[in-house]
């Protein structure tokens, strides 16, 4: 029974086409996040919701979309894909907001931009 | 700059012997937490330390935090071979613009040799 499960596991598109990722949880938390892990393992925050809400947007081009359809989904939306969203992409999740609780995160999108 | 910085960047040792890996940090947090991360995969929570709390143990895992000096340390002791993966601290930080995010570090890669 996985706990935050992704799909697909392997994203590899062109240029300027437009892609979703979807994230689950079943472990009745009310946040979830997106994370970016570049190509130096950094990982950085992306998107946070809590309860459908947007609660954290850090700087991140506005051809990312999230959209929470409710409390146990988040996805997320690329329009027009440049060679530099090529990363792996991490969903996660937490009972609480924000940094004080433990994350559980999924297995990644490895998502490939030609 | 990065809050969460983790040092060594790489660490190799042999079956048997502990692993310690360090973390600095900049700003005031609510509480640090160490993650696990194997090869290809999604990370793994380790432990979580507050920041009114100077030590945590949880099997082989020995967390130490030094908020005068913002600086974490994890212990592996009697590593494995299964150990082999990527360490990341995170912090949640109190205040400013990032309240409510988890900021990684860069990592510190542990290999052992069995």
């Amino acid at each position: 029974d996985t706990a935050v499960s992704q799909t697909p596991k392997y994203l590899v598109t062109q240029m300027g086409n437009d892609k979703s990722i979807k994230c689950e949880q079943n472990l009745g938390h009310d946040t979830m996040y997106w994370y970016k892990q570049d190509s130096k393992k950094f990982l950085k925050i992306m998107f946070s919701y809590n309860n459908k809400e947007l609660i954290i947007n850090e700087t991140v081009p506005n051809r990312f979309s999230p959209k929470s359809p409710d409390k146990a989904h988040l996805n997320l939306h690329i329009n027009s894909l440049e060679l530099g969203d090529s990363a792996v992409y991490f969903c996660a999740s937490s009972q609480g907001r924000g940094g004080r609780e433990t994350q559980y995160f999924g297995p990644g999108t490895r998502l490939l931009v030609l | 700059s990065q809050q969460g910085e983790e040092d060594p960047q790489a660490l190799s040792i042999q079956e048997g012997e502990n692993a310690t890996m360090n973390c600095s940090y900049k700003t005031s947090i609510n509480n640090l937490q160490w993650y696990r991360q194997n090869s290809g995969r999604g990370l793994v929570h380790l432990i979580l330390i507050r920041s009114n709390e100077r030590e945590k143990h949880s099997g082989r895992l020995r967390v130490t935090l030094d908020t005068s000096k913002k600086s974490s340390s994890l212990l592996i002791t009697a590593s494995r071979a299964a150990d082999t993966a990527s360490y990341f601290c995170a912090t949640a930080v109190n205040y400013g613009g990032s309240q409510g995010n988890l900021i990684f570090g860069k990592g510190t890669k542990l290999s052992v040799k069995p």
